[in-house]
């Protein structure tokens, strides 16, 4: 079965950077989430869409923005990237705004 | 907010039985979810409970008690493959697709 795709699998950059980091949710699945995970942290929730609209807001820096498009693929942007920014970030996607959240295999993210 | 607790680290011998609890403090509860991750990898759905009870789902079982803010997760018939980090995760009563709220993990290490 299709899973979630996140790409890149892999991306450095520097400081002050920007960087792009795509999902494409499972077909069909029309809500996407993103959580960010630090190097033996749990995975903190950042922001969600369900229908192509913002539904929930965690603790996404104002650095941070995402949307997500017609197609329910989504996007998160990072500007003014810092050291603090490295980690794995995860998107999820489920069918509908309250059912069961399956994760893609995430973007590792080194900002050197 | 919430406050999810889990003990950091277990050990168990292949074959046989263990068991993880998770204990929570929400302002708000609409279901909570065991996921297990491997090291650099997504996490992997393995159960969901939003009602008192237990719920089976072949060697893994997971239970959950609302009024006490508990739940456990059961895992049978060990094998090898099992040694990764569990996680408890719960989800609010907002109205919208809410992020999920992860527990610390616990690290699961079977032995021969």
């Amino acid at each position: 079965a299709a899973g979630v795709i996140q790409s890149p699998r892999h991306l450095i950059k520097e400081k002050r950077e920007t960087a792009t980091l795509k999902c494409y949710p499972i077909p069909r699945h029309d809500t996407v989430y993103w959580y960010q995970q630090g190097p033996g942290q749990d995975p903190q929730f950042l922001i969600s869409f369900y229908e192509k609209m913002q539904s929930d807001k965690g603790s996404i820096p104002d650095r941070f923005s995402a949307q997500q498009f017609s197609d329910y693929h989504s996007e998160l942007n990072m500007s003014s990237l810092e050291l603090g920014d490295s980690a794995l970030y995860f998107c999820a996607s489920s069918l509908g705004n309250r059912n069961i959240q399956y994760f893609g295999a995430g973007t590792r993210l080194s900002v050197l | 907010g919430q406050n999810i607790d889990q003990p950091t680290e277990m050990t168990a011998t292949e074959g046989a039985i263990v068991q993880i609890n998770c204990t929570y403090q929400t302002s708000g509860f609409n279901g909570l979810f065991w996921y297990q991750q491997h090291a650099g990898e997504a996490p992997t759905f393995l159960s969901y409970n939003v009602l008192d009870g237990l719920e089976e789902k072949g060697r893994f079982s997971s239970f959950l008690s609302r009024s006490k803010g508990y739940s456990y997760l059961l895992l049978k018939e060990l094998q090898m493959k099992d040694s990764a980090s569990y996680l408890c995760a719960v989800r609010d009563s907002g109205g919208g697709a809410d992020g999920l709220t992860f527990g610390k993990g616990t690290h699961l290490i079977i032995q021969p």
